[in-house]
């Protein structure tokens, strides 16, 4: 069984476009983050929410909106698809204490022609 | 700002010769740090976890060291199969679990 499982895998599409990345955890746990992944593989966090509640919210465009309609779920949407949000896009999960220990899906890889 | 710089960014081993890789921290109130391991095409693979100055952990051929300004992940004969990205991240004060990585080692054991 996939703990955290992402789809798409593979997303090419167009500038301008609107596209959506879905997130699903089957560990139980309470928090659950978006990451992207450059290029040169830097790993940076973009949102995390807990619970359904949006705790971290980096400095990212408003042209992507984060969703989370249970705590098992998180859902990544992008408006107005540009060249540089070509990456690859991480979800995360990590349980409840003090340990944080994140687990990651296997991405989704962004093109945007 | 929080930082993470791991070095050095590649890394060439011939199959049993061990090495170190490097991972500094400038991260306030660092409350632990992880490893973890990326292989092509896949998400990062949680290693280790530290959580103070002194601390080791074992997993058969790493080991992961903790100072107070660096952590060292220890490659003892390393196999083929060891070949991946070894990312370090910090996790600050803060309870939301925010980690702050670096940009990898990428590590590869030739037969």
């Amino acid at each position: 069984d996939t703990a955290v499982s992402q789809t798409p895998k593979y997303l090419v599409t167009q500038m301008g476009n609107d596209k959506s990345i879905k997130c699903e955890q089957n560990l139980g746990h309470d928090t659950m983050y978006w990451y992207k992944q450059d290029s040169k593989k830097f790993l940076k966090i973009m949102f995390s929410y807990n619970n359904k509640e949006l705790i971290i919210n980096e400095t990212v465009p408003n042209r992507f909106s984060p969703k989370s309609p249970d705590k098992a779920h998180l859902n990544l949407h992008i408006n107005s698809l540009e060249l540089g949000d070509s990456a690859v896009y991480f979800c995360a999960s990590s349980g409840r204490g003090a340990s944080y220990e994140q687990y990651f899906g296997p991405g989704t890889r962004l093109t945007v022609t | 700002e929080d930082q993470v710089t791991q070095s050095p960014e590649a890394l060439r081993l011939q199959e049993g010769e061990s090495s170190s890789l490097n991972c500094s921290y400038t991260v306030s109130g660092l409350r632990g740090l992880f490893w973890y391991r990326q292989d092509p095409g896949k998400g990062p693979e949680f290693l280790f976890t530290l959580y103070s100055a002194g601390e080791e952990k074992e997993k058969e051929r790493l080991k992961a060291t903790l100072t107070k300004k660096e952590s060292f992940l220890h490659i003892t004969a390393p196999k083929p199969e060891d070949s991946a990205t070894y990312l370090c991240a910090g996790l600050g004060p803060s309870n939301t679990g925010k980690l702050i990585f670096g940009q990898g080692t990428t590590l590869q054991v030739k037969p």
